[in-house]
């Protein structure tokens, strides 16, 4: 049974670009969190999605960040115009219903805006 | 609403000695309590968990934990550390209606002298 899989692993962007991130969660796994990691700190949650729902993006920057959960395919973060605040690692985690307090995280993707 | 304090951002100590990584937090509803350790360049991966019973509990590598409500602390402890257990521990909280966010503190740096 793989793991969360996250890519790309590592992903460099100019500012103004477009960031994608993708999230494939572990098998049987319907819930899934973004966290992101700034430099020298802890992990701050950032959105919590269920299939197609978006159930608290309470941490979500309130401009040019969006995620997504389809039917089918990965979780995807996006971040347009990306500026160099951006730059850090986003971790994906996954839980397989809304009783699990276990998130099972991914290896990350860490995003470099130059 | 959550805080967790991790009070030492860096822990420096000598292979074989005993160690305690602290932590302190802040709720004001019954909470579930984590440590998470992220070896360099890796996600981060569940240690060990408090969600109910013995206030002591143990991982599979040697370290413990124990939840102590009066003082809202969950240190975490090792009696002798190993060159592998160099990373980056990280304490968390979620709240008890399961499927929610964690909320992260700040992180300590263990490094291993040998």
């Amino acid at each position: 049974n793989a793991g969360v899989m996250q890519n790309p692993r590592h992903l460099v962007r100019r500012r103004g670009q477009e960031a994608r991130l993708r999230c494939s969660p572990m098998k049987g796994h319907s819930h899934v969190y973004w966290y992101r990691q700034l430099p020298e700190e802890g992990l701050k949650f950032m959105v919590y999605l269920q299939k197609e729902n978006i159930i608290d993006e309470s941490g979500m920057p309130k401009e040019r960040f969006s995620a997504e959960f389809p039917k089918e395919g990965p979780s995807i973060l996006r971040i347009q115009q990306v500026v160099r605040g951006d730059s850090a690692a986003y971790f994906c985690a996954s839980s397989p219903d809304q009783s699990s307090y276990e998130q099972y995280f991914g290896p990350g993707t860490r995003l470099t805006v130059t | 609403a959550q805080s967790v304090t991790q009070l030492d951002s860096q822990v420096p100590v000598f292979e074989e000695a005993p160690v305690e990584l602290r932590c302190n937090y802040s709720s004001s509803v019954s909470v579930y309590l984590f440590w998470y350790v992220q070896y360099p360049n890796q996600g981060l991966q569940l240690l060990l968990k408090y969600l109910s019973g013995s206030t002591l509990v143990e991982s599979i590598n040697g370290f413990e934990a124990e939840f102590n409500k009066s003082q809202t602390s969950f240190h975490l402890r090792k009696p002798s550390v190993h060159i592998s257990d160099t990373a980056e521990y990280f304490c968390a909280v979620s709240d008890l209606r399961g499927a929610q966010k964690l909320v992260f503190g700040q992180g300590t740096r263990l490094t291993i002298n040998p």
